[in-house]
């Protein structure tokens, strides 16, 4: 089917733990966007991505790692969870920057 | 930093209008005006999106008015599946999207 999906949706880890978090979107998007959402602070950019090998820092990239290695795929990884880190995690992708962006139904992580 | 002001919330009755207003007092000429909706737990949903003429499509219109600097999304018959928070977000050509707080619309019975 056609669309964006992210895996796991609920995924507990312990602190100090390496976690990957998934996306893939079947539109052949350029743009991918990882965003995590806390109570408080609504959502904030991670990272984004506007081509395959193309990666940058978005608002709040610290402790977290990116990579973009096919056009569809792009993972996010915690090298070394804390429990700040605890978050709803969204992946968005878009066909340009300033055009309609689609969201996954989010990553529920906990880190214990 | 959001560059929107939005109320923090808002009731509307079942199957009348909801009119959702935005400030952007401080909008450049080529920033577009975007609206996404958060239903509880899901992933935010594109709406609708304009640069400076109204914009209407299936779901909702979008009224920019004319100096620019506030913007109203408008649900023509509101049902309580609109039940979510609302964002009005400004963006150009190399931004990203920036959430601010919303507006958390509840469509009342």
């Amino acid at each position: 089917d056609a669309g964006i999906t992210q895996s796991p949706r609920y995924k507990i880890t312990e602190t100090g733990r390496q976690v990957t978090l998934m996306c893939h979107q079947t539109w052949s998007h350029s743009y991918m966007f990882w965003y995590r959402q806390d109570l408080g602070h609504g959502l904030r950019l991670i990272y984004y991505s506007a081509a395959a090998d193309i990666t940058d820092k978005g608002e709040v990239p610290d402790g977290y790692v990116v990579s973009r290695s096919k056009t569809e795929n792009f993972p996010l990884t915690l090298e070394s969870a804390t429990r700040s880190q605890t978050s709803v995690y969204f992946c968005a992708s878009s066909e340009e920057v300033v055009t309609e962006a689609f969201f996954g139904q989010g990553t529920r992580l906990t880190v214990v | 930093d959001a560059k929107t002001t939005q109320p923090p919330s808002m009731d509307c009755a079942e199957g009348r209008a909801a009119n959702l207003p935005c400030n952007h007092s401080t909008i450049s000429g080529n920033e577009y005006v975007y609206w996404y909706r958060q239903i509880h737990s899901q992933g935010p949903q594109y709406i609708i999106h304009g640069l400076k003429n109204n914009e209407t499509n299936e779901m909702a219109s979008l009224i920019i008015t004319e100096d620019r600097k506030s913007s109203t999304l408008i649900l023509p018959h509101a049902t309580l599946r609109d039940t979510a928070v609302y964002y009005c977000i400004v963006l150009n050509y190399g931004q990203n999207f920036v959430f601010g707080p919303g507006t958390r619309l509840s469509v009342l019975p």
